[in-house]
């Protein structure tokens, strides 16, 4: 059973530049989640898709946009980067059947770095 | 969701138990207590979840006071591969809720 997966592994940008990220879900999961990691802190939470609609969103400039496929992967698309865009990006899957086995599944990252 | 309060760092002799204290004084009724690992540049890993019944699985156990205002996770016998941060997080159930990360305890396991 895969768990959750993450294209690429690292990338690094320049300034201004725009960048897309991939995750595929956990097996069997239905919803993903978006979090950025920046060094030294915990993750911060970006957005939620389910049903291909992000269905909650945190405290992020409209800069970063995702989207959900009909398999369920998503990505996620940062415009215009900036120099603290700079982090590890991380994906998590769940399966939004209600209730608290509503674990949500890492995949192991993507580190951006933005020069 | 409640806010958490976790020690920085703490030591822990292999194959010895290491025990993780969380204080979650603001819970509310429905939100679970959930813990979750990282080590070094992966992803975070979960461990264990619970609402007030002391919980227990192949990675650890949870035991939860019975205010709810408190918990600690239990690692029977700590190994050099359990160490990493650990963060508690407490929050409704379900995945529409974002999990709120705080600073985590960063546990080192010594030989």
């Amino acid at each position: 059973d895969a768990g959750v997966t993450q294209s690429p592994t690292h990338l690094i940008k320049t300034r201004g530049q725009q960048v897309t990220l991939r995750c595929s879900p956990k097996s069997g999961h239905d919803t993903v989640s978006w979090y950025q990691q920046a060094l030294g802190q915990g993750p911060q939470f970006i957005f939620q898709y389910y049903e291909e609609e992000e269905r909650q969103r945190g405290n992020f400039p409209d800069r970063f946009s995702g989207h959900q496929f009909p398999n369920y992967s998503s990505e996620l698309n940062v415009n215009a980067l900036l120099l603290g865009d700079s982090a590890l990006y991380l994906c998590a899957s769940s399966l939004a059947s209600g209730g608290y086995q509503e674990t949500q599944y890492f995949g192991p990252g993507t580190r951006l770095l933005v020069l | 969701d409640a806010k958490t309060t976790q020690p920085t760092s703490m030591d822990c002799a292999e194959g010895r138990a290491a025990n993780l204290p969380c204080n979650h004084s603001t819970i509310s009724g429905n939100e679970y207590v959930y813990w979750y690992r990282q080590i070094h540049s992966q992803g975070p890993q979960y461990i264990i979840h619970g609402l007030k019944n002391n919980e227990t699985n192949e990675m650890a156990s949870l035991i939860i006071t019975e205010d709810r205002k408190s918990s600690t996770l239990i690692l029977p016998h700590a190994t050099l591969r359990d160490t990493a941060v650990y963060y508690c997080i407490v929050g409704s159930p379900g995945s529409a809720r974002q999990l709120t990360f705080g600073s985590g305890t960063q546990l080192t396991v010594l030989p």
